[in-house]
This record gives C-alpha cells, structure tokens and sequence, in this order.
C-alpha cells in the first residue's frame, strides 16, 4: 500500500502570516496535484507538478516538487481569510496505475482575520 | 458551466434502501473516475473508465456498489441495500486521456439513517 503523508494535519495561524505544508511519500510520483477543498464541495485543482525540482508560482502560493519526485511543498506567503480551506495533495505514482490518484488525509488550513 | 457536474448534491435514506448518484463529465474528457471521501480524510479510490470501459475498481467497492458509463459519457454509481457505513461524499472526477490532471465535481453527500 502506497502512502501519502500530509503535514501538519491542522494549522491555525494569523492573516499575514506565511505557512508551508509539505507532502511526503517513500515511492516517486509521476505527477502530483494539489487541491484545495472547502467544506461540502468538491476538491478544487490548484497546480499539477510533474518534473523533479519543479517550481510553481500561483499569486501567493508557491509549489515545490522534490528533485526524487518523492515529496512536495506548499508555501503561502501572507495568509488572507480566503485561504482557509483543506489542502490536498494527490500523486499518481510510477510505475502502477497512472490514473489512480493516492490522497493524502489533507491539512485544514484556517486564517484569522 | 463546462465543469463536471453531479447530481444529486445531497441525498438523505434510510438503511437498506437502494441509491444512484450521477456524474456528467467536462464533454472531451473520456476517463471518469469515482472517489469517496469520508471526514477527516482524504478522497480514496473506487473505479475508473475509460470512455465506457471500467477498467479497475477497488477493493472498497463491495458488491452492493455498481458503477455503469454505458455511452462513454455520463456515469452512474448505485449502491444497493444501503448501510450507515456508507454515509460518506461519493465524488466524480474526469481528466481528458493520456494525461493524469483529474477535475473534480462538488460531489454527492449521503446520509444513511
């Protein structure tokens, strides 16, 4: 069984402030998404990553894919109250079915105004 | 909109009665995948098709569970003889072939009393 583990699974910080939540797994992705869910909808596609060392950019969001495409990070510079939400990471792993995404168990962002 | 779409979004039923959930996919994608999420988790993994073909499904997909896609387009996932165990978000999600981005809809909420 392929895991995907989240960290931290809950972060409540102040607006301003910067956060980093990182994904981690022992086997190598060939891609990796990352969602982001509020409570009752469905998980919303924030970025894909699929090349080692890859750096991603989304206004205050940045993404990061480890050069072994074992791990990646999410970093938000200057949280504002509409960032609260889960943060999913996903991989689809080499190797095995590269149409099964593996989620991790999220990490419940909330930012206090 | 063109996103994927689900129907119904919530859906209340007592134990033992029989259930079915829709997913209309963004038009060109021809893989439609179906996860369930329960709370505090991440979505897992319950079948996939490739235009009306299912080519995999999980092991979490009893045998009270079917899934059809019978013109490639829409699908339906019906759960008979329900039980509260399978109170959970039932999502749908579609990528377009040959590449590993899934788009999610908001998904399907049920409640087994």
């Amino acid at each position: 069984t392929q895991l995907l583990e989240q960290s931290p699974q809950f972060l409540s910080i102040q607006e301003g402030e910067n956060l980093t939540v990182y994904c981690n797994s022992s086997s190598v992705f060939s891609s990796l998404q990352w969602y982001r869910q509020e409570p009752g909808e469905g998980p919303v596609l924030l970025v894909t990553v699929v090349t080692g060392g890859e750096v991603k950019k989304l206004k205050r969001l940045t993404f990061q894919f480890g050069d072994a495409r074992k791990d990646s990070s999410l970093h938000i510079t200057a949280a504002q109250p509409g960032d609260t939400g889960l943060y999913l990471c996903a991989g689809a792993y080499s190797g095995g079915s590269n149409y099964k995404l593996t989620f991790g168990k999220g990490t419940l962002l909330t930012v206090n105004p | 909109d063109t996103g994927v779409s689900q129907d119904p979004r919530h859906k209340i039923t007592k134990r033992g009665q029989n259930v079915t959930f829709r997913c209309d996919p963004i038009s060109e994608h021809n893989r439609l995948y179906w996860y369930r999420q329960t709370l505090g988790q991440g979505p897992e993994f319950l079948t996939y098709f490739q235009n009306e073909a299912q080519l995999e499904k999980s092991r979490l997909l009893s045998d009270r569970f079917s899934a059809e896609r019978p013109k490639g387009s829409f699908s339906t996932l019906e759960i008979q003889r329900t039980e509260q165990g399978d109170s959970a978000m039932y999502l749908c999600a579609t990528s377009l072939g040959g590449r590993e981005t899934q788009y999610f809809g908001p998904g399907t909420r049920l409640l087994v009393l």
